[in-house]
Order: C-alpha cells, then structure tokens, then sequence
C-alpha cells in the first residue's frame, strides 16, 4: 500500500538558516513525489515534483527537494529561511500507474525573525 | 485571469440540509478533484472526475455527491447522511489525472 509519512508535526528555525522538512514514502513503483504549501485559511499552493531524472528538483519561492530513492525520501529543502515562509507545508506521492495522490499530514513551518 | 475558484468562501449548515459547494475552473484541465481536510490530518480524497459525464468515489464518498455535466464545473453536495461535515474542502484541476494538481482557495463549512 501506498503511505507517506512527514515525521516532524513542527519545525522551527531561524530567519536566515537553512530549513528541512522530511518526507519518506512508500510505494511499490516508480514514485511521483510533489510538495504544496498551505498559508491560514487558503488553498494548497504547489511548489515542486520529482517525476525522474535529477535527483535534486528546484521549485518556486528557492525552494528544493532531493530525491533519495534507498531511503525512500523526498526532504524539501531551502538554503536561507525567511519570515515569510511559515506555513503549513505537505508531501505528496503516488505510483506512476495510479490515479490518487497520497498526502502526508502535513509540518508546520515556522520561522523566527 | 487563469485558476479555480470555490465559493462560497465559508458555508453554515443546518442540521437535515443538504448544501452545494461550488468549483469552477477555466484552466481547461480534464480531471478535478474534491478533497477534505481536517486539521492534524493530510487531504482526503472524496470524489473525482478525469472527464464530463463521469466520475469516481474517492476514500470518504459516503454522504457527498458530485456531477460533472460541464467540463469547467464539478459541485460538490454534501448531504444530510454526512454527521461530521465540519471541515475545509479543497477543490482541484489537473490536466490529465497523471498530471500536477492545482487548488482553489478552499471553502470551510461549520455546522450551525
């Protein structure tokens, strides 16, 4: 069955470090991995997806995600958090041959001045 | 101005009424998707659609409906039989089910 698990309910940092949201995940195929970002009371924003080839996936905003197929993760990453980024961010997967995303329960992000 | 909109923004319903929440999308993307999150806990998928005329039961089906007659639209009914309706609900488009999924900004239905 398919799964994906975001181990962190929170993550805290500070303005101007580097920030990691984990990501692992489970499926029997080739995986399709996404992150989407979520501000207060709004829609879900996408940010970037593996679907092959680099391992390493630039997206919106400066921020990216490394795809590491043995342990099975898919970590967002971004070299100098800012203010602005605390959010509620979410790790999607699915099978290549499958129609259904499969979402985490998401990480709160929150960066302090 | 190119996207997916939801309305109404927020929604009350009485005990016994169905409700309709509305999506629409000029993306012209084929697949749409209604999903329900609630807090502490990932989005479920409730109903989809990949054309017009056709659609599918997600995870949490039971005590919604759906129909797709127009490629753009694909309201969402959440009926009397759903005791625990109290939840954010997340419309989304992709073109093709294999493809990205765009959101809307989301519609919040409390319970009077």
């Amino acid at each position: 069955a398919q799964s994906v698990a975001q181990p962190e309910d929170q993550v805290n940092v500070a303005e101007g470090n580097p920030l990691t949201v984990k990501c692992t995940y489970s499926v029997s195929g080739n995986p399709y991995l996404f992150w989407y970002v979520q501000y207060p009371n709004r829609g879900l924003q996408f940010l970037l997806k593996y679907i092959t080839g680099d391992n390493l996936v630039k997206g919106s905003y400066g921020f990216e995600a490394e795809f590491n197929k043995s342990q099975t993760s898919f970590h967002l990453k971004k070299p100098s958090a800012l203010v602005s980024d605390s959010a509620l961010y979410f790790c999607a997967v699915r099978e290549f041959s499958n129609y259904q995303l499969i979402w985490g329960a998401g990480t709160k992000l929150i960066i302090k001045p | 101005d190119g996207g997916i909109t939801q309305s109404p923004k927020y929604l009350f319903r009485k005990e016994g009424q169905n409700v309709t929440l509305s999506c629409e999308q000029n993306l012209n993307h084929d697949a749409m998707y209604w999903y329900r999150q609630d807090p502490g806990q990932g989005l479920r998928l409730i109903y989809y659609s990949q054309i017009v005329n056709d659609f599918q039961k997600g995870d949490i089906a039971e005590g919604y409906s759906v129909s797709r007659e127009k490629k753009e639209s694909f309201p969402l009914t959440v009926t009397s039989a759903q005791k625990n309706p109290t939840a954010f609900y997340l419309c989304a488009s992709s073109d093709g089910h294999q493809e990205t999924q765009y959101f809307g900004p989301g519609t919040r239905l409390l319970v009077l």
